[in-house]
């Protein structure tokens, strides 16, 4: 499978503190991009980090990519109630425009 | 801007029946989206890329005959999940790329739709 592994499978802190998630995976690739996913909802898209860039920030987002250790990980500083939800990451390897779902990481913020 | 819709929202049926999913990018064209497949508590496991006007490529160990798949318009694309079984019960989940998007980077995805097959 080339499906790409997150850990922790799940993450549980108090809100206020910074919630770090980490992705590797497997080929080769373009782009990874970070979504989040709300118990049975569709997916948001979070943020992209191309192969070339090394860390990127959204608001209270930070993502950082390591090409050589083929791993990417998530920050979410100040971490919310609202932030609580399951988080993937998703490669792009270029060409066959498919993404690549990594096996995601069920955060809690508590209260 | 960006929607992409999915209906029905949740569906209830018979194990033996066929069951229809549509995925719509409501204001945008989009010539590929993609149907994926979410079991409780995993990730998402691409099944197709749907390209409209052409048939569908299907992932490794999808079968083409259940999991019928027509893109018909650049903002339509059905899933018909054909004589459903009680195993077929997931959350089927549709992304939408923008003809527009000249990178190829971006994909919408709709809410997903939740099949129970009884």
């Amino acid at each position: 499978s080339q499906q790409g592994e997150e850990d922790p499978q799940a993450l549980s802190i108090q809100e206020g503190e910074n919630a770090t998630m980490n992705c590797s995976y497997k080929t080769s690739i373009n782009n990874l991009q970070w979504y989040r996913q709300n118990s049975g909802r569709g997916l948001v898209h979070l943020i992209l980090i191309r192969s070339n860039e090394r860390e990127k920030h959204s608001g209270r987002l930070r993502v950082t990519l390591d090409t050589s250790k083929k791993s990417s990980s998530l920050l979410i500083t100040a971490s919310r109630a609202a932030d609580t939800a399951s988080y993937f990451c998703a490669t792009d390897a270029g060409g066959n425009e498919k993404l690549t779902f990594g096996t995601g990481t069920r955060l809690t913020i508590i209260p | 801007g960006a929607v992409v819709s999915q209906h029905p929202s949740r569906v209830i049926c018979k194990s033996g029946t066929s069951v229809k999913i549509e995925c719509r990018s409501l204001d945008f064209q989009a010539t590929t989206m993609f149907w994926y497949r979410q079991f409780p508590k995993q990730s998402l496991m691409l099944m197709a890329t749907s390209n409209e006007g052409s048939k569908a490529t299907y992932e490794q160990g999808v079968e083409k005959d259940k999991f019928l798949i027509n893109h018909a318009s650049l903002t339509l694309s059905t899933l018909t999940v054909t004589s459903a079984h009680p195993e077929d019960s997931s959350f089927y989940i549709c992304s939408a790329r923008p003809i527009r998007d000249s990178t190829k980077e971006t994909q919408y995805f709709g809410p997903g739709t939740r099949l129970l097959v009884l």
